[in-house]
């Protein structure tokens, strides 16, 4: 069974503040990872998708990196915001197969940001 | 359209009964994924298509459940005989040449 880990479960943050939490996978047969952000009864939303061993991506105050060799991805959000409130995914896509193939998910860092 | 959509938003089934969930992908998006979120647990894979075709369906349960992904229709994933654990949100996905999978807003099951 592939292990998709994320931390921490959740957290609290006051305006204002940065954070970031951890996605962990196994290294062996990586092909991608992938970031979702996620509010209830929403559809999820594709924040990054990240190949590269080194990889830093950047949307706004959202940034990611990833390392392939030690097995994690970091999701950082600088001067978090109450919309930022909301459940942060990470999921695996194995090599193999093709590129097209489907995600193991993390069970989500769930971020709620107080004004 | 350029969202994946979802129907319906809500369905109700009393044990035994069958359900069927509807998902229109992403015009020109060739690639299909449903996942199923139990409770507040991690989404998982069920199967995916390309175009009509089975893709994958190793997170299938060999029983009771199917899925279709018909030309100039929705695709459809349909549980035969409900049953109380298949309670859960399903989610459909659709991609094409980039690796994005674009998500719908789910389908909550609840099966009494």
């Amino acid at each position: 069974i592939l292990n998709v880990e994320q931390s921490p479960q959740s957290l609290h943050v006051q305006e204002g503040d940065s954070t970031n939490f951890t996605c962990s996978f196994p290294s062996s047969n990586f092909y991608a990872l992938h970031w979702y952000r996620w509010e209830t009864a929403k559809s999820p939303e594709a924040l990054f998708v990240m190949t590269l061993n080194g990889d830093e991506k950047k949307k706004g105050r959202i940034s990611a990196t990833l390392n392939t060799k030690e097995g994690y991805s970091y999701l950082y959000i600088k001067g978090s915001q109450p919309e930022d409130s909301a459940t942060y995914l990470c999921a695996l896509k194995e090599r193999g197969g093709t590129s097209y193939g489907k995600l193991t998910f993390g069970q989500g860092t769930i971020l709620t940001v107080h004004p | 359209g350029e969202e994946v959509a979802q129907t319906p938003k809500h369905l109700v089934r009393g044990e035994g009964q069958k359900a069927k969930l509807y998902c229109a992908p992403i015009k020109g998006h060739s690639y299909v994924f449903w996942y199923q979120q139990v409770l507040k647990n991690e989404f998982k894979f069920l199967i995916s298509f390309q175009n009509e075709n089975v893709f994958d369906e190793t997170g299938m349960p060999k029983e009771r459940f199917s899925a279709k992904c018909l030309p100039n229709s929705p695709c459809s994933l349909e549980i035969q005989a409900t049953k109380l654990e298949d309670s859960a949100v399903y989610f459909c996905a659709s991609s094409q040449s980039s690796d994005t999978q674009y998500f719908g807003p789910g389908t909550r099951l609840t099966v009494l």
